[in-house]
């Protein structure tokens, strides 16, 4: 069973606007959440986490909420540019020290110019 | 500096045979990760090495798989007894904190096909 949900397997946002990436997790035990960003034929690269003490966290253009109550979390990307097009996954860890990451199956993200 | 490099890219396997997958992880890194993402699906954590010390096995999905770093830097995954399901990418990720956390650097993955 997934713990760690991205409904959207794919998102297009014309450029300078707003995208909204979603996730939604059902293990009560994570208290960690890390986004990650793919291009083709590369690694996934660390973009922006957010502990469960928080409810926002931003860094330049990105900005991730977290709601536990509702478990979910969104990745806000404003403006967005086409260098953004990419696969973002989300991800969750549970405990201090925790190491293993749970992955969501990720959001295809097109930026139209 | 350099990265997290893996080796090969692209490996063609015919049921049954065994493969050798490489990691090179970037120089000092004491956390090394492995994962395995299936086409279509997140990655899915495999194992995890504190140096040269296998501290996690229990994502390997069973005994065909089999991993190691002895020199505590470089590590192979192995997977003996090739089957189709086999078939994914198999990603290697290091960190320079024990246990990495938001730290972990992933390399681009060897995409494994098994015929």
């Amino acid at each position: 069973d997934q713990q760690v949900k991205q409904n959207s397997p794919s998102l297009s946002v014309q450029e300078g606007r707003i995208s909204i990436l979603n996730c939604d997790y059902t293990n009560s035990m994570f208290d960690y959440f890390l986004w990650y960003k793919k291009y083709p034929a590369e690694g996934p690269t660390f973009l922006i986490s957010i502990s469960s003490i928080k409810d926002k966290n931003e860094d330049g253009r990105f900005t991730v909420f977290l709601n536990k109550s509702a478990k979910h979390l969104s990745l806000h990307i404003v403006p967005s540019q086409p260098g953004d097009s990419a696969v973002y996954f989300c991800a969750a860890v549970s405990g201090a020290g925790s190491y293993q990451l749970t992955f969501g199956k990720g959001t295809k993200l097109s930026v139209i110019p | 500096g350099a990265g997290v490099s893996q080796s090969p890219r692209y490996k063609v396997a015919k049921r049954g045979q065994d493969v050798a997958l490489r990691c090179d992880p970037i120089s000092g890194h004491v956390s090394l990760f492995w994962y395995q993402q299936a086409l279509g699906q997140g990655p899915e954590f495999l194992t995890y090495f504190q140096n040269e010390a296998q501290l996690d096995k229990s994502g390997l999905p069973s005994d065909r798989f089999f991993a190691e770093r002895p020199e505590g830097s470089v590590s192979t995954l192995k997977i003996q007894r090739t089957q189709q399901e086999d078939s994914a990418v198999y990603l290697c990720a290091s960190s320079p904190e024990p246990k990495g956390g938001d730290t972990q650097y992933f390399g681009p993955g060897t995409r494994l096909t098994v015929l």
